[in-house]
């Protein structure tokens, strides 16, 4: 079964300071995948996935992440946060079948405190 | 307005008595699943469905018991011998197993929060 590491557990930063977020994962053949966030109070929402193609993905509010397959790596950056980017980040991986996998496994989370 | 309906937002139980969580979808995806999220653990599998009256056990699924008569709703049911039933549960759907690559991207309801006393 794939697994997902996510190498901080949270990350405080001031504003305007550059962000990333590592995203490791471990499994060998084709796969697709997400970051999701899940701003205080509010539900999971796609950041950006990637499912093929150019390995640099952007996203909502000005993140990206950088599909490195060499280094079973999916980074999250983004060069100036806010306040407002203040939430939890969880990168999600699945292996790609074609029909749907429908098992997508997740990190344990990286929460993202930005001071004002 | 599409999306995905999970009610209550909050809901208190006793010990030992069974209850159920509803999720409904307008989406038309003909996939659904429901995670089990618990702080520093990432959100994790408890059981999904492919289609209606198909689903499938996922990497929790001990204490939980689920249902899908209709395309629209996935209700799960936390049982009594659920030993630590207390978490947020987050219900999600997907297109399915026709929409290619993007079956695999999966849309989230608000949660509900399951606090057994």
């Amino acid at each position: 079964a794939q697994s997902v590491s996510q190498h901080n557990h949270h990350v405080i930063l001031s504003e305007a300071a550059s962000l990333e977020l590592g995203c490791n994962y471990s499994y060998g053949g084709t796969v697709n995948l997400f970051w999701y966030v899940q701003y205080p109070g509010q539900h999971l929402q796609l950041l950006l996935k990637y499912f093929s193609g150019d390995p640099l993905v952007k996203g909502i509010k000005g993140f990206e992440a950088e599909f490195i397959k060499s280094k079973f790596s999916f980074n999250l950056r983004k060069p100036s946060v806010q306040w407002s980017d203040t939430a939890e980040y969880f990168c999600a991986v699945t292996p790609y079948s074609g029909a749907g996998s429908y098992q997508l496994t997740f990190g344990k989370g990286t929460k993202l405190s930005v001071i004002p | 307005d599409g999306g995905i309906t999970q009610s209550p937002k909050y809901l208190f139980r006793k010990e030992g008595q069974n209850v159920t969580l509803s999720c409904e979808q307008n989406l038309n995806h003909d996939a659904m699943y429901w995670y089990r999220q618990d702080p520093g653990q990432g959100l994790r599998l408890i059981y999904y469905s492919q289609i209606v009256n198909d689903f499938q056990k996922g990497d929790i699924a001990e204490g939980y018991s689920v249902s899908r008569e209709k395309k629209e709703s996935f209700p799960l049911t936390v049982t009594s011998a659920q030993k630590n039933p207390t978490a947020f549960y987050l219900c999600a759907s997907s297109i399915g197993r026709f929409g290619g690559r993007a079956s695999d991207e999966q849309f989230f309801g608000p949660g509900t929060r399951l606090t057994v006393l």
